[in-house]
């Protein structure tokens, strides 16, 4: 069965500081991959997608992702970040039926 | 442009009681819908999903149900609440493309008491 693991339940960081949250995935054949991130309160909200071509992948609030095949991994970085991007950050990976399989999220705490 | 409608966005019932959150999506047609519940802690769990009018799949066993009623509207239910089913429940849509990503909602808080 595929599986995802986010390889940090907690990531403190200062602002302005960059960060990276970890991501590894289980498969055997083609994924797609996804970031989202939940913000208090709140439902998901998509960051980025990998679905084919260039292994790095921009999404919004300036964030950036890259598969990795051989390392079956899909990890998200930011140069910079900011108080704002204080939240839980999860990955995803979509199987053959088209559900998503969830990682168990990573919270980021940017501190001033 | 796609929107995706939970209510209520919070709710607060007592052990024993039913329960009927309603999940509504406008802007597509024949929408992949679904129904997570995160408990404190963090993880998603997928409850149900559906890929058309009446057709529902259930994950795993639990005193719930899901129906679907028109092409865009999901509906999480119970006739008994349990302290467990306490959460936080969101609903998701997408696509039917393979690789489509998910679109969620912006979740109920459930509170049993």
């Amino acid at each position: 069965a595929q599986s995802v693991t986010q390889l940090d339940s907690q990531v403190p960081v200062f602002e302005e500081a960059p960060v990276e949250l970890r991501c590894n995935y289980s498969s055997s054949v083609s994924v797609y991959l996804f970031w989202y991130v939940q913000y208090p309160n709140q439902g998901l909200q998509l960051l980025l997608k990998y679905l084919s071509g260039s292994t790095l992948v921009k999404g919004i609030n300036g964030f950036e992702a890259e598969f990795n095949k051989s390392q079956t991994s899909f990890h998200l970085r930011k140069p910079s970040v900011h108080i704002s991007d204080t939240a839980e950050y999860f990955c995803a990976v979509k199987v053959a039926t088209g559900k998503l399989i969830f990682g168990q999220g990573t919270t980021l705490q940017v501190k001033p | 442009s796609q929107t995706i409608h939970q209510w209520p966005a919070t709710l607060v019932q007592p052990v024993g009681s039913p329960l009927s959150l309603e999940c509504t999506v406008e802007g597509t047609s024949n929408p992949n819908l679904y129904w997570y519940r995160q408990a404190a802690g963090r993880g998603l769990q997928l409850l149900f999903y559906s890929v058309g009018i009446g057709q529902i799949s259930s994950e795993v066993p639990q005193n719930l149900s899901a129906s679907r009623p028109q092409d865009r509207q999901f509906i999480l239910s119970s006739k008994k609440l349990l302290l467990s089913d306490s959460g936080f429940y969101l609903c998701a849509w997408s696509g039917g493309g393979g690789n489509q990503p998910q679109h969620f909602g912006d979740g109920t808080r459930l509170s049993i008491l």
